[in-house]
């Protein structure tokens, strides 16, 4: 059973573009929501995170979007540059040491 | 700069031959976590600790095993390595705080081989 549901798999966006990631998710317990950004060959790297207190959080060009009653959130990426290119996972957690529970990944291409 | 460790961060190994992965960090976190990553999938959590106790989840095989002999260490074995093992072994670590806000900090991987 997949508890969280990332949408679209891969996407394409001219530079300067908005980007937009979508996850949807199960466990109403989850109360911690970070995207990860990874690149090819590296570990992935905490891009943002939001809890379900906030219905938006913005940080740069990146905005978290969050609907607790639809159990969906989003990232937008704002003024998108060739070196967003690369995989974005949603995740959620119950908070505090729990494990991540993540998305299937978004691969994201930024063309230039 | 404080962060976490691992080595190695290739390693080719033989069909049903153990072999074990290395993590460490410097951030004097009480968690750690390793984590399964195959090609173009997503992470999945395997097992963590926090601080001695360790917490496995209920779908990882018995073939995966692990240690923390201190805060700093934990060490992920795989007593018999299969063709579906091979993947990218990914290693975090986080404070455990309570409140929902704990970030995870995560090594570049190891990626494995199994021939």
């Amino acid at each position: 059973q997949q508890q969280v549901k990332q949408s679209p798999q891969s996407l394409i966006v001219q530079k300067g573009g908005i980007s937009i990631i979508n996850c949807a998710y199960e466990n109403t317990a989850f109360d911690y929501f970070p995207w990860y950004q990874q690149f090819p060959g590296k570990g992935p790297a905490l891009l943002i995170a939001i809890r379900p207190d906030v219905s938006e959080k913005k940080e740069g060009r990146f905005t978290i979007s969050f609907n607790k009653s639809a159990k969906q959130f989003s990232l937008h990426i704002m003024d998108s540059q060739p070196g967003d290119s690369a995989t974005y996972f949603c995740a959620a957690s119950g908070g505090g040491a729990d494990g991540l529970t993540f998305g299937k990944g978004t691969h994201l291409i930024i063309q230039p | 700069d404080a962060m976490v460790i691992q080595n190695p961060r290739y390693q080719v190994t033989q069909f049903g031959k153990p072999v074990t992965l290395s993590c460490s960090q410097t951030l004097n976190h009480n968690v750690m976590y390793w984590y399964q990553q195959k090609s173009s999938q997503a992470p999945k959590l395997l097992f963590h600790y926090y601080d001695k106790d360790f917490n496995n989840e209920a779908d990882t095989p018995d073939n995966f095993q692990s240690r923390r002999p201190n805060t700093s260490f934990c060490f992920l074995d795989i007593r018999s390595p299969g063709l579906g093992d091979a993947a990218m072994y990914l290693c975090a670590t986080s404070r455990g705080n309570s409140g929902g806000t704990d970030t995870q900090y995560f090594g570049p991987g190891t990626r494995l081989t199994v021939l």
